[in-house]
């Protein structure tokens, strides 16, 4: 069965500091990898997207990942964080058509 | 941009009462998902539809059902409403294809007591 998995609930993270949030599937073959964030009240909003070619995948808002297929990864980083990325960031493995399996999320509060 | 618009933001009902969410997308999206997101447990896809009269069970959808008689539209149907199924309900839509990105409705928290 599909899963995500998405160790750390909550992260708190300083103002101009880097930040990682780490994101583990188990599929058997080459998953299409999604990182959505949620801010207060709104919907959700793709960050990235990974489906094929080279590993490290650029998104909006200044944020990346790299897949790494030896450890089933898609960690989301970003250099330097500001006060508007203070969200839930959701990462989301595709396992077939359509369907989209998403993990527990994990809130990012930034702090001053 | 697209928009998403879920009927309603805050809806509260009584136990077994039938509950119909609605969800309409303006840019002629093929597919279309509810889900329901609670804390610890994030999405969880109910039912999605990739064409007009055509649905598909998703991970969570028992008590629940939905109805695409358009393109634009698709709802949320419960049933008789439970306890259990007090919730924040997500409407999104795509285009075709396995690897079309989400958009996303702003959701309909639900209160059933």
């Amino acid at each position: 069965a599909q899963s995500v998995t998405q160790p750390d609930i909550h992260i708190t993270v300083s103002e101009g500091a880097s930040l990682e949030l780490r994101c583990n599937y188990s599929y058997g073959a080459t998953p299409y990898l999604f990182w959505y964030v949620q801010s207060p009240g709104q919907g959700l909003q793709l960050l990235l997207k990974y489906f094929s070619g080279d590993t490290l995948v650029q998104g909006i808002k200044g944020f990346e990942a790299e897949f790494k297929r030896s450890q089933s990864s898609f960690n989301l980083r970003k250099p330097s964080v500001h006060w508007s990325d203070a969200a839930e960031y959701f990462c989301a493995v595709a396992y077939n058509d359509y369907k989209l399996s998403f993990g527990a999320g994990t809130t990012v509060t930034v702090r001053a | 941009d697209v928009k998403v618009t879920q009927s309603s933001r805050y809806l509260v009902k009584r136990t077994g009462e039938k509950v119909f969410l609605e969800c309409v997308q303006d840019m002629d999206h093929e597919n279309m998902f509810w889900y329901r997101q609670d804390p610890g447990l994030g999405l969880r896809l109910i039912y999605f539809s990739y064409d007009v009269k055509m649905k598909e069970k998703g991970d969570i959808p028992e008590g629940y059902s939905v109805s695409r008689e358009k393109k634009e539209r698709f709802s949320l149907i419960l049933e008789s409403a439970s306890t259990n199924q007090t919730s924040m309900y997500l409407c999104a839509s795509s285009l075709a294809g396995l690897n079309e990105k989400l958009f996303f409705g702003s959701g309909t928290q639900l209160s059933v007591l």
